[in-house]
């Protein structure tokens, strides 16, 4: 079975500066996706950033990049100039690829950050 | 507005009673799915259908019971209600395909008495 850890449980970041969020998991499958999900108070679960396995290009989304190590399992998030809007709890997130594969998402304990002035 | 919508948002009822939680997308989704996030925030998956057929049932409890009258909707009936079934339920959806992500609703808080 597929696990996915977030080894930080609490993160603190100063606003503008920048804080990386880790994430290992442990797969057998070599086609599969990762994804960063962000939970802000009001519940919400709001997709950050995605990557495809295939890809060794790391992906980005203005101020979010994912650092993604394949062989060592490792897909952290980077988040430069920190806003006091980026305060959540960030998941990690594990899908198989494959078509026709049931694609449940496997997420990480979560990892709350908080920004500071 | 294109979204995943849940109802109701919060609910607070009593151990023993029967309660549904309705979702539904206008996303043109073919899939969809419950998940449950516990007391320490930790997401599960329960339940997910595709073309209204269930494709994952995660050993949850048979007192859950997912329902989907078409692939626009998937609501979520919980018999004989007990304590440990205080948590945030998530619907999501997602349109089959490769790297397609899950969009989620806003949770239904529920809370047994």
């Amino acid at each position: 079975a597929q696990t996915v850890t977030q080894s930080q449980p609490e993160m603190s970041v100063q606003e503008a500066e920048t804080v990386t969020l880790s994430c290992t998991y442990d797969t057998s499958e070599s086609d599969y996706y990762l994804f960063w999900y962000k939970q802000p108070p009001s519940r919400q679960m709001i997709l950050v950033i995605r990557q495809e396995a295939y890809k060794q290009q790391n992906a980005t989304e203005n101020r979010f990049s994912v650092n993604f190590q394949k062989a060592a399992k490792s897909f952290s998030l980077k988040i430069s100039d920190s806003q006091l809007g980026d305060a959540a709890m960030y998941f990690c997130a594990y899908r198989r690829g494959g078509a026709g594969t049931a694609s449940k998402l496997t997420f990480g304990t979560g990892t709350r950050l908080q920004v500071t002035l | 507005d294109t979204a995943v919508s849940q109802t109701p948002k919060y609910l607070v009822t009593q151990m023993g009673n029967d309660k549904s939680i309705k979702c539904e997308q206008n996303l043109g989704h073919d899939t969809m799915y419950w998940y449950k996030q516990d007391s320490k925030k930790f997401l599960k998956i329960m339940f997910s259908y595709n073309n209204k057929e269930l494709i994952i049932n995660e050993t949850v409890p048979n007192r859950f019971s997912p329902k989907s009258p078409d692939k626009a909707h998937l609501n979520l009936h919980i018999n004989s209600l007990e304590l440990g079934d205080s948590a945030v339920y998530f619907c999501a959806s997602s349109q089959t395909g490769l790297n397609q992500p899950q969009h989620f609703g806003d949770g239904t808080r529920l809370s047994i008495l």
